[in-house]
């Protein structure tokens, strides 16, 4: 039973395309985030979703949108794609946010890795 | 956001040993994670301890809040140890900092 998934796990396209990413958790879990992950193994929130609701939203390009269209689930968008945001980009969920200690421990999903030439 | 260092930056072990990673962080922190990332790319939960210590297996970690650190102590090291070990941090802004990681690879 996988916890947390994400497709594609490879993504290969050409700059300038429109490329999305799908997640889904079965944990049941009340928040989900998306995480970049560049070359040198740097990890970075981008965006976290509590109940569908946007709490987080990191400095990104606002060619990059998240949609959640229910808890279980948190999608990225990428239109306009460059070659900086060839990446791997990690989907996690928790239980909560930090409302009480342990609940926004971080379940990963497998990663996507995009690339974009 | 909090700032997170990690030490050492890459770590070679030969099998059987054993070894200390060291997490320090900028301010006080209400929660502190410690993942290991495989050498296929998966990122996976150790620990979640933002004070104290705890032991799983030959993985312990220990946190120190009021001195800002927390370190990972990994004993008989064995070639699936390998891999990344990240610690993540959290202040009051709900979004969790990670450190660069340390780059463990155990010889046989």
């Amino acid at each position: 039973d996988t916890a947390v998934s994400q497709t594609p796990k490879y993504l290969v396209t050409q700059m300038g395309n429109d490329k999305s990413i799908k997640c889904e958790q079965n944990l049941g879990h009340d928040t989900m985030y998306w995480y970049k992950q560049d070359s040198k193994k740097f990890l970075k929130i981008m965006f976290s979703y509590n109940n569908k609701e946007l709490i987080i939203n990191e400095t990104v390009p606002n060619r990059f949108s998240p949609k959640s269209p229910d808890k279980a689930h948190l999608n990225l968008h990428i239109n306009s794609l460059e070659l900086g945001d060839s990446a791997v980009y990690f989907c996690a969920s928790s239980q909560d946010i930090w409302r009480r200690e342990g609940t926004d421990t971080q379940y990963f999903g497998p990663g996507t890795r995009l690339t974009v030439l | 956001g909090i700032q997170v260092e990690q030490s050492p930056p890459d770590l070679i072990l030969q099998e059987g040993a054993n070894s200390t990673l060291r997490c320090n962080f900028s301010d006080s922190v209400n929660n502190l994670q410690w993942f290991h990332q495989n050498p296929w790319g998966q990122l996976i939960n150790l620990f979640y301890i933002p004070s104290g210590t705890k032991q799983n297996g030959r993985l312990s970690a220990t946190t120190v809040a009021t001195e800002r650190y927390s370190l990972l102590y990994i004993s008989s090291s064995q070639t699936t140890d390998s891999g990344v070990y990240f610690c993540a941090s959290r202040s009051n802004d709900y979004k969790l900092s990670f450190g660069a990681g340390t780059t463990v690879t155990v010889r046989a």
